[in-house]
């Protein structure tokens, strides 16, 4: 069974830092172009960034270039998101999710800025 | 950016009823296009790929269809558990986007 286990949001204040991880398993990551999406209170969702599989071709969604680092390590079947220079409108829940065409979700990862 | 846009924005429907949900791309996109449902509280789960698709273990009374700019999401026969918010996504172009979503409710 695929399963993707986000970890590591929480509370940071505006220009703070936060490092997600996404922990997968049930399928070969390697074989799989992968993404952070996110979702703010009550909105829509947004991509945010992906990874493809060997990790040499990453796209980010203009409003986090440059404060943004997606980054994965296929021998230990994970997907991270380093965050950085935080502000509250990066307050949303952060998913991480498999595939160019998405397939599957992980349960997300609640990310709140805000002082 | 390629802008989606999905219409309508909420609709009322009775189980048992044919919905129909529509998502028009700003420019062409091929059939790359995504479906997903999203139910409150929970994360999103994915429906459709490359436009008529289904996903593994999605049931056959979802449908999609198009290509180009134009692309439909139908539910031939409603059931309680497809009460939901339906996002459409376009994987074509960078950045890829979001339609606005569309809640369909119970009437």
């Amino acid at each position: 069974e695929v399963q993707l286990v986000e970890s590591g949001g929480g509370l940071v204040q505006p220009g703070g830092s936060l490092r997600l991880s996404c922990a997968a398993s049930g399928f070969t990551l390697s074989n799989y172009r992968m993404n952070w999406l996110r979702q703010a209170p009550g909105k829509g969702l947004e991509w945010v960034a992906n990874i493809k599989e060997d990790g040499r071709e990453i796209h980010y969604v203009d409003s986090v270039k440059g404060r943004f680092t997606i980054s994965r390590d296929n021998a230990k079947n994970s997907l991270y998101l380093q965050m950085n220079s935080l502000t509250a409108e990066d307050t949303a829940v952060y998913y991480c999710a498999r595939g160019f065409g998405v397939s599957h979700w992980g349960q997300g990862t609640l990310v709140t800025v805000s002082s | 950016d390629i802008q989606m846009t999905q219409s309508p924005s909420s609709l009322s429907a009775s189980v048992g009823d044919r919905v129909t949900i529509t998502c028009r791309a700003s420019q062409g996109i091929s059939n790359y296009l995504a479906w997903f449902q999203q139910k409150p509280g929970k994360a999103p789960k994915s429906l459709i790929y490359v436009a008529s698709s289904l996903q593994s273990g999605v049931p056959s009374r979802f449908s999609g269809s198009g290509s180009g700019t134009d692309f439909t999401l139908t539910i031939s026969s409603l059931q309680p558990e497809d009460f939901a918010t339906y996002y459409c996504q376009q994987y074509n172009d960078y950045p890829l986007t979001f339609g606005g979503g569309t809640k369909v409710e119970i009437k």
